[in-house]
């Protein structure tokens, strides 16, 4: 199936710093999705964005569906020790009977105390 | 409190043994799905439902079997035809609508004795 292209793979940062990362793809999607995952665990949805041009918070997380519905980021301000782990991004198409999420492969993101 | 469950946390997969994974949902959502995830693969879809007695193969079905007899429930049965079977399992659900979000079950992490 087709993959979105996440950016960067990985990063190692200093608490208190800003992250941003994104993701790109060839396709449109009429949803973008954002997911955390930790270590051995499922991931968790952070933010769902459902319009083009959409700039949506949740505390120190702020993510933007890009206006050509071809991209989307996310940013994390200040981060903390706690931010360690995997942020995927999702995007969805909805034709008709399209249940399916498409996947970035991930952003491994390290906070160094 | 609603959400999704998976059980057993971490199963053990003898050779020519077929093992049965859990999914259960207490959301009334419509739609479920199988996800396989490796290690720098992302997420693979291996089946999904759309509703009860139905179901379709994602991209990777070759070596699983699914059931949907109840809204609530849908087991994935990891088969002996699945030659790698060593992986973390994703068990997701969403309303079935067109904005497609899904929510994540926390994992099954099979291994192979």
């Amino acid at each position: 199936g087709q993959q979105l292209n996440q950016s960067p793979q990985s990063m190692f940062i200093q608490e208190g710093e800003d992250v941003s990362m994104n993701c790109t793809s060839s396709s449109i999607f009429n949803t973008w999705l954002w997911y955390k995952q930790d270590p051995g665990e499922g991931p968790v949805l952070l933010i769902a964005l459902y319009k083009a041009g959409e700039l949506t918070s949740n505390g120190r997380l702020t993510a933007q569906f890009g206006i050509t519905r071809k991209d989307s980021f996310l940013n994390i301000s200040a981060s903390i020790p706690s931010d360690v782990g995997i942020y995927f991004c999702a995007g969805h198409h909805s034709g008709a009977g399209s249940y399916q999420l498409t996947f970035g492969k991930g952003t491994k993101l390290s906070v160094i105390p | 409190d609603g959400g999704i469950t998976q059980s057993p946390k971490y199963l053990f997969r003898k050779e020519g043994q077929n093992v049965t994974l859990s999914c259960e949902q207490n959301l009334n959502h419509d739609a479920m799905y199988w996800y396989r995830q490796d290690p720098g693969q992302g997420l693979r879809l291996i089946y999904y439902s759309q509703i009860v007695n139905d179901f379709q193969k994602g991209d990777i079905a070759e070596g699983y079997s699914v059931s949907r007899e109840k809204k609530e429930s849908f087991p994935l049965t990891v088969t002996s035809a699945q030659k790698n079977p060593t992986a973390f399992y994703l068990c997701a659900s969403s309303t079935g609508d067109s904005l497609g979000t899904q929510y994540f079950g926390p994992g099954t992490r099979l291994l192979v004795l």
